[in-house]
């Protein structure tokens, strides 16, 4: 089975819009971590934002938010007010097991997003 | 500071040839990570490194080999280059930790003809 899923193939946003891109994951583990990372055109990978499985409360960094449901394994990525910048592949990636011989990320086949003037 | 440093940018190679990619970071992270990335997919991970003198095998090392003689380099070696080992090849280093994340570099472009 898949450890980190995203399924849209890809997706449309006019600028200033929000938009959010699906993850869900699969993991026995009680702790991990997931990641969104953004892969723009010039083929970079930057990271975005991250969630624990043990946060209380949604992860938010500026434009980016995570709505993270965990019983239903999801981490969404939400950005609001779309830029014309904000074009690019996305990436969820997860880690699993607080261990210093695993600290592996796996990742998902990504989203393209494209922003539309 | 320059972060994660990968060398060439971008390579051709016939069957057969080898060639070692570099990876240099300058942030004194003891881990290190290779992966590599298909047209349209996520990353896979090739080797990783725990410190220096320490690696072990990722999703996908058929065909590679590595080294880490050295905290800040960690070269990623092919041998005998296949077609199937045309790739954009993504350097990473971080430290351990839930939720560390990981910097990576810019890419290396393989094309294997």
């Amino acid at each position: 089975a898949q450890k980190i899923t995203q399924t849209q193939p890809g997706m449309f946003v006019q600028e200033k819009e929000a938009v959010t891109l699906d993850c869900t994951y699969d993991t026995s583990d009680p702790s991990y971590g997931l990641f969104w990372y953004k892969q723009p055109s010039s083929g970079e990978m930057i990271f975005l934002i991250y969630q624990g499985s043990y946060d209380q409360q949604n992860a938010t960094e500026g434009r980016y938010s995570l709505n993270f449901q965990k019983a239903r394994k999801s981490a969404n990525l939400v950005i609001s007010a779309s830029q014309l910048g904000d074009s690019a592949m996305y990436f969820c990636a997860m880690r699993e097991a607080y261990t210093g011989a695993n600290s592996k990320l796996t990742f998902g086949k990504g989203i393209t997003l494209s922003v539309r003037p | 500071n320059a972060g994660v440093t990968q060398t060439p940018k971008f390579r051709i190679l016939k069957i057969g040839q080898s060639m070692t990619l570099q990876c240099t970071q300058d942030m004194n992270h003891n881990y290190m990570y290779w992966y590599r990335q298909d047209p349209g997919m996520g990353l896979k991970l090739i080797y990783y490194s725990v410190g220096a003198g320490i690696t072990d095998k990722g999703e996908v090392p058929n065909g590679y080999n590595v080294s880490r003689s050295t905290t800040e380099d960690f070269p990623l070696r092919l041998e005998l280059a296949a077609p199937s080992q045309t790739s954009v090849y993504f350097c990473a280093s971080g430290e351990p930790g839930l939720q560390e994340t990981q910097y990576f570099g810019p890419g290396t472009r393989l094309l294997v003809l």
